[in-house]
């Protein structure tokens, strides 16, 4: 069956970096376009960005155009978001979600990975 | 950056009753809106796509209607395992945006 499964949970402290992962299955990983979103406690979601897994193209959130770096792995069908000099306010659970249809960028997110809980403290 | 404003954020309701949630674009998006359920511990799941299209598996009872700024999604009798949080998001254009979400509690 269809399904992204994320690496599990980080504690990490603050100016360090983190790399989380996510593995695709059950389907062919090229056709489609893999998202970020991320929750931080007793916030909503928001989108980070996303990767186009054909080519590898990117398109960032301003907000984390500066820290954020997104690849993937077409060998391992494995997505990666890379998050920079974290703070605490990017304590958060990030999920990695696929879009509904193949190559399309403007769709809802049908599949989402089980999140990765990633804590910032000293 | 489009802005979704979800109404109302809370909610309390009986099981059986029907409860409609409202998601207000700042800017016209046809009919690109989607509508999640998310339970603590979990990924959110897709309800609606494209406004009004009931995802795969999805039970009947949930329905969305709207286009252009205004948009609405209707569970039309209420189940116990509804409690969850709701939250519309956008793909008209980037960045994507969600609405703030809506939490809705069994009584």
């Amino acid at each position: 069956q269809v399904q992204l499964v994320q690496s599990g949970a980080e504690v990490r402290k603050p100016g360090a970096s983190v790399k989380v992962s996510c593995k695709a299955s059950g389907y062919t990983f090229t056709n489609y376009y893999m998202h970020w979103v991320r929750q931080a406690p007793g916030q909503g979601l928001e989108w980070m960005g996303l990767i186009i897994l054909s080519d590898g193209s990117i398109s960032y959130a301003q907000k984390f155009q500066d820290r954020v770096t997104m690849t993937r792995d077409t060998s391992t069908s494995t997505v990666y978001m890379e998050l920079i000099s974290l703070r605490s306010d990017d304590t958060a659970v990030y999920f990695c979600a696929r879009a509904r249809i193949p190559d399309m960028g403007y769709d809802a997110f049908g599949i989402w990975g089980q999140g990765t809980m990633v804590t910032v403290s000293s | 950056a489009i802005q979704l404003t979800q109404s109302p954020s809370s909610l309390s309701a009986s099981v059986g009753d029907r409860v409609t949630i409202t998601c207000r674009a700042s800017q016209g998006i046809s009919s690109t809106l989607a509508w999640y359920q998310h339970k603590p511990g979990k990924a959110p799941k897709l309800l609606i796509y494209d406004a009004s299209s009931l995802a795969s598996g999805v039970p009947s009872r949930f329905s969305g209607s709207g286009s252009g700024t205004g948009f609405t999604l209707t569970i039309s009798s209420l189940q116990p395992e509804d409690s969850a949080t709701y939250y519309c998001q956008h793909f008209y254009s980037y960045p994507i945006t969600f609405g703030q979400g809506t939490r809705l509690e069994i009584k």
